[in-house]
């Protein structure tokens, strides 16, 4: 059974530009989460999707948002890029029964972003 | 908001031996999960073990078990027979079962093992 496949697995962008990372979801999870993960902040939740529909949205700005495909393959974007935005983004998906996401976690291995 | 609190930033332990990393964490919710998430260099997440609040037997898997005190909140993980390739970070996280539908894992800062030989 394939794992989640998280592309590119690095990445490096200059202030200013903005980018757009993958996920590939483990096949009939329908759930997708992603999150942060910076030395000095640690791991924040960004959003999750469902039906292509965002669910839920962590504390970050505007300048990060996301979709969700028919095949539940997500996307996240993040415009503007800062240097603070230089992180590496996990995500995770999950089976949701009865519209629930379950508590089994599946994550990739993140794309590390540089932004200089 | 909840809340988790990893105390050990890092950790040593001599191969074979015994080592238990600590957390605790706030929540006014009943029912809610917790878990031990290690990362190696890899970066890639991978669950250790998963604990349901409304369990009171801890979890066990193989080397690895929990310390569940529901009371207390606290929640620590024994690795017993330390072998190498258990030298990681490892996050402890919870997740709330609130019947949302929508769930987010909060993580701790991490504790870094390292495992000597």
């Amino acid at each position: 059974k394939a794992g989640v496949t998280q592309t590119p697995r690095y990445l490096i962008k200059t202030r200013g530009q903005q980018v757009t990372l993958s996920c590939s979801p483990i096949s009939g999870h329908r759930s997708v989460s992603w999150y942060q993960q910076t030395p000095g902040q640690g791991l924040q939740f960004l959003f999750e999707y469902f039906s292509e529909t965002q669910r839920n949205k962590g504390n970050f700005p505007g300048r990060f948002s996301g979709r969700q495909f028919s095949n539940s393959r997500s996307e996240m974007n993040v415009s503007t890029l800062e240097l603070g935005d230089s992180a590496l983004y996990l995500c995770a998906s999950s089976l949701v029964k009865f519209g629930l996401t379950g508590e089994k976690y599946t994550f990739g291995s993140g794309t590390r972003l540089t932004v200089v | 908001a909840q809340t988790v609190t990893q105390s050990q930033p890092e950790m040593s332990v001599q191969e074979a031996e015994t080592v238990t990393l600590s957390c605790t964490y706030d929540t006014s919710e009943n029912n809610y999960y917790l878990f031990w998430y290690k990362q190696p260099p890899s970066r890639q997440m991978i669950l250790v073990i998963r604990q349901e609040a409304y369990k009171q037997q801890n979890a066990t898997e193989n080397r690895f078990s929990v310390n569940f005190q529901k009371a207390a909140k606290s929640f620590s993980l024994k690795i017993s027979d330390s072998q190498l390739g258990d030298t990681a970070m490892y996050f402890c996280a919870f997740r709330g079962d609130s019947g949302a539908g929508s769930y987010q894992l909060t993580f701790g800062k991490g504790t870094k093992l390292s495992v000597i030989p």
